[in-house]
């Protein structure tokens, strides 16, 4: 299957700093990405559509000046927590579907995100 | 509202049993994928149902799409440690990879040696 790079892996970082998490597609072109976000034993929450060239879509509930989508290349997103609290810490995963009907989606091996 | 009503939640076999999870929705669905999650990993792929009443085989997994595309089961036969995981299943509402998928809150399975 198609192979999609999440990365940092990890990270630890001081409240009030900003983070930023990557997502490359390795083998195919995504012109659309989509960030996830999943608490602790629960399922994954879109947080946001990331369309490449132009502004992301977010989720009810989903504070766009909180979390920065950039989607600059066709094989590139990144996710931006600013200003983060320790409400943010969270598993962050993204996706990608490889485009065409009935694609599945592939998806990051998510970043742990722990704020302190 | 959950889209996507997954059930059980929770799973704790012994190794040999059967087991199916189901996943439920109201909505018609372009596509349902099922997904494998291991600890601090992203989801794995296991399956794309896209034709009501279609099933699919892998291995000891058998899948199944319902009729109108509403509904979709994960049998597992002979269940082994290795199982064990959390199992998602996702929804696409529409085709053409520009929309994200809706999950169930997902099956936490354990398999008991």
């Amino acid at each position: 299957g198609a192979v999609v790079s999440q990365h940092p892996s990890w990270v630890i970082c001081k409240s009030g700093t900003s983070v930023k998490i990557e997502c490359r597609s390795l083998d195919f072109q995504a012109t659309t990405m989509f960030w996830y976000r999943q608490f602790p034993k629960q399922s994954l929450m879109l947080m946001a559509t990331s369309n490449e060239g132009s502004k992301a879509t977010y989720e009810q509930g989903v504070e766009k000046d909180k979390f920065l989508i950039n989607h600059a290349s066709l094989t590139l997103s990144t996710l931006t927590v600013t200003s983060a609290h320790p409400e943010d810490s969270s598993f962050y995963i993204c996706s990608a579907r490889t485009g065409g009907w009935h694609t599945e989606a592939f998806f990051g091996q998510g970043t742990r995100l722990t704020v302190v | 509202t959950q889209l996507l009503e997954q059930s059980p939640q929770f799973l704790s076999i012994q190794e040999g049993e059967n087991l199916t999870v189901y996943c439920n929705s109201s909505s018609v669905f372009s596509s349902l994928q099922w997904y494998r999650q291991e600890p601090g990993e992203g989801p794995v792929l296991l399956v794309t149902v896209v034709t009501g009443g279609e099933v699919k085989k892998l291995k000891r997994l058998t899948f199944q799409f319902g009729d109108a595309r509403k509904d979709s089961s994960l049998h597992i036969t002979a269940a082994q440690p290795g199982d064990t995981g959390l199992y998602l299943c996702a929804g696409a509402m529409s085709g053409g990879g520009a929309d994200g998928l809706t999950f169930g809150k997902g099956t936490h399975l354990i398999i008991q040696p």
